[in-house]
């Protein structure tokens, strides 16, 4: 079956401009995860969905980052007056529960100019 | 706070010979540690799980609390092993709020 899907693969945007990366999970995966991959590091946790609420945001690095899943299914990372900073590969992944194995996403490599 | 240290940014072997892959963490409760690999052109996937005590593709890893290492290991390289592999850590209650290394690029040589 079709595993996690993120678009898109590439986003290019200019510095202080709004972006949204989409995440579309497993079928029926309750849990939904943003990670994000600067260069040369390991992913590091931002935010946990189970069902339609974020029930763990503590990776986030600040107010400019949000990310929703209102149906419990899709999720949307949304970033505010981006900042070189951010860019990065941001990863997606899913599973059926907080505990059973991740499934990732190929990410969204975000270069902010 | 937790961490996982990965020493080697890039270790290469030949084909044949024994592979070990270090991790080590620090957190102090009692961690549960797993194997990501992520091959050329493709998605970060599990490998292996100290919890499920197996062997994957060859791979085996043992979690020595005495020493707070998770290295991975195999005892002949393949020139499909070739890939980037993490190390991360859950903490007890954590779920798959994971904390990952900075990651060791395995290079088999013919």
């Amino acid at each position: 079956g079709a595993g996690v899907s993120q678009t898109p693969s590439n986003k290019v945007t200019e510095k202080g401009k709004y972006v949204e990366l989409r995440c579309d999970p497993i079928s029926g995966h309750t849990a939904l995860y943003w990670y994000r991959q600067s260069l040369g590091q390991g992913p590091e946790f931002l935010i946990y969905f189970q069902g339609t609420g974020a029930a763990d945001d503590s990776g986030l690095p600040n107010d400019r980052f949000f990310a929703v899943r209102p149906e419990g299914s899709v999720s949307t990372l949304k970033i505010q007056r981006t900042e070189r900073g951010d860019s990065a590969m941001y990863l997606c992944a899913s599973s059926w529960d907080h505990n059973s194995p991740l499934h990732f996403g190929n990410g969204t490599r975000l270069t902010v100019t | 706070a937790q961490r996982v240290t990965q020493p080697e940014k890039l270790l290469s072997v030949f084909k044949g010979a024994p592979v070990e892959l270090k991790c080590n963490y620090s957190y102090s409760g009692s961690p549960e540690l797993f194997w990501y690999v992520q091959y050329s052109r493709q998605r970060l996937q599990l490998l292996l799980r100290h919890i499920s005590r197996e062997s994957i593709k060859g791979f085996t890893a043992d979690l020595n609390k005495g020493e707070t290492s998770f290295h991975l290991k195999k005892p002949f390289a393949q020139e499909e092993d070739s890939a980037m592999y993490y190390c991360a850590l859950r903490s007890a209650g954590g779920g798959n709020k994971l904390t990952f290394g900075t990651g060791t690029q395995l290079k088999v040589e013919l």
